[in-house]
């Protein structure tokens, strides 16, 4: 079983560029989410969706945009990477958004430099 | 905003000794999970507590659910090296926002 599928592992961006970081998941989740965790720290949601079509954004959600097209993927787009973007990036699915398991991916270390 | 506040935010301690970790919110939350992370992994589930005042046992951790369902606290008996991650909270906020806790790291020295 895959459960949630993150790619790349490691990126490294100049300040300015854009990037995908993809996120799959075979559960048919409805609730899938997107944290940033920096060092030493908890994780800060970025945007999450309850069901394919719908988003919203978190808690920290400038500089970042996402998409919800199919039940399965829920890409996170880097609009113009800052080097305040550098972190650890997870991507998070659940069979709701309360009281369940949340699975997440093996994360994305990216840097911006 | 709501926040999930857990203290302490690092903990070394010696194998054997015992150890509590808290989380505190001014805001309800239906439920409260405990996560443990490991280096370079995502966070894994370890318990779900969803009744004020629920005490649930998972061998050498014990969790409970504050009455009011606004804290939660970990509790480690015996601690082994094993036991050494990053432990966090994490509930369901309002609008959807699944909302995790600043960590706490433990460190438990053999």
């Amino acid at each position: 079983n895959a459960g949630v599928t993150q790619t790349p592992k490691f990126q490294v961006l100049k300040t300015g560029q854009s990037m995908t970081l993809q996120c799959a998941q075979d559960m048919n989740h409805e609730y899938m989410s997107w944290y940033r965790q920096d060092p030493g720290m908890g994780l800060r949601l970025i945007h999450y969706s309850v069901g394919a079509g719908i988003t919203d954004q978190g808690e920290v959600p400038n500089g970042y945009n996402v998409s919800r097209s199919t039940t399965e993927d829920f890409p996170l787009r880097l609009l113009s990477a800052a080097p305040s973007q550098t972190s650890v990036y997870f991507c998070a699915s659940s069979y709701s958004w309360e009281n369940t398991e949340a699975f997440f991916g093996q994360g994305t270390r990216l840097t911006v430099v | 905003t709501q926040l999930l506040e857990q203290s302490p935010q690092f903990l070394s301690i010696q194998e054997g000794e015992n150890l509590t970790v808290y989380c505190n919110s001014s805001s309800v939350f239906s439920s409260l999970q405990w996560y443990r992370q490991e280096p370079g992994e995502g966070p894994v589930l370890l318990v779900t507590v969803v009744t004020g005042g629920e005490v649930k046992k998972l061998k050498r951790l014990t969790f409970q659910f504050g009455d009011a369902r606004k804290d939660s606290s970990l509790h480690i008996t015996a601690a082994q090296p094993g036991d050494t991650g990053l432990y966090l909270c994490a509930g369901a906020g309002r609008t959807y926002k699944y909302i995790f806790g600043t960590g706490t790291r433990l460190k438990v020295l053999a």
